[in-house]
């Protein structure tokens, strides 16, 4: 199984900073990586896929880059919407898994 | 649009049996994997399955083998979750997703089970 390690676990922010989330992927997936979003008690939303292309949607602020093993999820100027857990996934095989989740707090 | 509707919740007994549902809508149910997540109270996203409704083929992640069973319906565009004996450490909400190459594109509002004596 692909594992996928998050990080930080939890990160507390202002409104207005930017922030970066990481996953890391034990072996190489390509760009076959997305990100979620949810918050307490919802579904996850799709935000990100194929590792840097927005969900239809979804605003600009959110960006997602890398490739291979290492991959970011990056918020640009935090909005009072965006504190929610985010998780990452990858999509190159199954079983599917995700990464153990990023906690966006407010500081 | 595209609709997961999924059961209310349910409260069993350990060693109860239940089923859960997914029902689909809004497109082709048998061109796409349905799967199913756990999230168990205050933790992170579990794949447990998933299943392609067109011929029924069913994989299942290894923590998952043999615990729960995955089928659907596709006279009534129907997923299902199965449990012949639950257990309290089932307590967790569950979501159906609908998969496109692996990349959920939609989710349905999850099923609340708990599992208590």
């Amino acid at each position: 199984d692909i594992q996928m390690t998050q990080s930080p676990p939890s990160v507390s922010a202002s409104v207005g900073d930017r922030v970066t989330i990481t996953c890391r992927a034990s072996q190489g997936i390509s760009s076959w990586l997305a990100w979620y979003q949810q918050k307490p008690g919802k579904a996850p939303k799709l935000l990100i896929y194929a590792a840097s292309s927005l969900q239809s949607g979804v605003p600009s602020r959110f960006s997602g880059s890398g490739s291979g093993t290492e991959f970011t999820l990056t918020i640009s100027s935090l909005q009072p919407e965006d504190f929610s857990t985010y998780y990452c996934q990858q999509t190159n095989t199954f079983p599917i898994t995700f990464g153990q989740g990023t906690r966006l707090e407010i500081k | 649009e595209v609709q997961l509707v999924q059961s209310g919740a349910e409260v069993k007994k350990p060693g109860e049996s239940l089923k859960i549902s997914c029902k689909c809508s809004g497109y082709s149910f048998t061109t796409y994997w349905i799967g199913w997540v756990r999230q168990m109270p205050g933790k992170g996203l579990e794949w447990m399955g998933i299943i392609y409704p067109g011929d029924s083929d069913t994989r299942y992640s290894p923590s998952f083998q043999g615990q729960v069973t995955i089928s659907a319906d596709k006279s009534i565009s129907t997923a299902y979750l199965q449990w012949s004996s639950l257990k309290a450490s089932d307590t967790a909400m569950y979501y159906c997703a609908r998969l496109d190459q692996l990349l959920v594109m939609n989710w349905g509002q999850g099923t609340l089970v708990t599992v208590s004596s």
